[in-house]
């Protein structure tokens, strides 16, 4: 079945930039879209399709997508963006939802 | 104000069958896209299964021919029913909208989740 490849981990300072990657062989025909979990709580949807950022998202957030790969960039990463972030997004026939293994963010 | 309420998750005993449902208010289900999304202990997000305002559904490999999504139009509400539940069946269950893709690319976002009722499968 079709997979999406995350690194499990991710460690910036305060004001750095986080550069979170998902890699799957449909990226270059499917929409990427990135979750943030934070502990005990339901994911929040903070790029989608590719680059664009909901309202409410901070400017920090931007997303990019080039051949297999999608980028979640967070520009001056603060504490509170530590989080799981996940990539989602859809095999080859555009219907059947996956998510990669999630990217722990730690800030600090 | 969207909302969507999840109830059923209980302790079964491998083999087992239950019926999660989600009450949802604010928007018709039955002209939306609506979705499933599983996370155990731990882990990660996992997608289940999808169904379209059409009625077209869709599963994951691991839980095709266990389990089916449905929908009760008169009562706005979403369902999961699992069968021949096992023990790695165990987790949170989302219930979820589904926003279709404003361009052809497929997929779709998952703009609202309920708070997730869980499932534990154990003897």
């Amino acid at each position: 079945s079709y997979e999406l490849t995350q690194a499990p981990s991710l460690s910036v300072s305060p004001g750095q930039t986080a550069r979170i990657t998902c890699s799957g062989d449909a990226l270059p025909k499917k929409n990427a879209y990135w979750y943030q979990q934070k502990a005990g709580q339901a994911p929040v949807v903070v790029i989608y399709e590719d680059n664009k950022r909901p309202s409410g998202i901070p400017e920090r957030f931007s997303g990019s997508a080039s051949g297999t790969m999608a980028t979640l960039t967070i520009s001056g990463a603060q504490v509170e963006d530590e989080a799981d972030y996940y990539c989602y997004s859809t095999d080859s026939s555009g219907h059947h939802g996956v998510f990669g293994g999630g990217t722990k963010l730690t800030v600090l | 104000e969207v909302q969507l309420v999840e109830s059923g998750g209980a302790l079964i005993q491998p083999g087992g069958s239950l019926r999660l449902s989600c009450a949802a208010s604010g928007f018709v289900v039955s002209v939306n896209y609506m979705t499933w999304v599983r996370q155990a202990p731990g882990k990660g997000l996992e997608w289940v299964s999808s169904i379209y305002a059409g009625g077209s559904t869709f599963y994951a490999d691991s839980v095709q021919g266990r389990f089916t999504i449905s929908r009760d139009n008169s009562k706005n509400t979403l369902y999961l029913q699992m069968n021949s539940l096992r023990a790695d069946d165990t987790a949170i269950y989302y219930c979820a909208r589904l926003f279709p893709p404003t361009n052809t690319k497929g997929g779709g976002l998952i703009d609202y989740w309920g708070q997730g009722t869980l499932v534990t499968v154990s003897s």
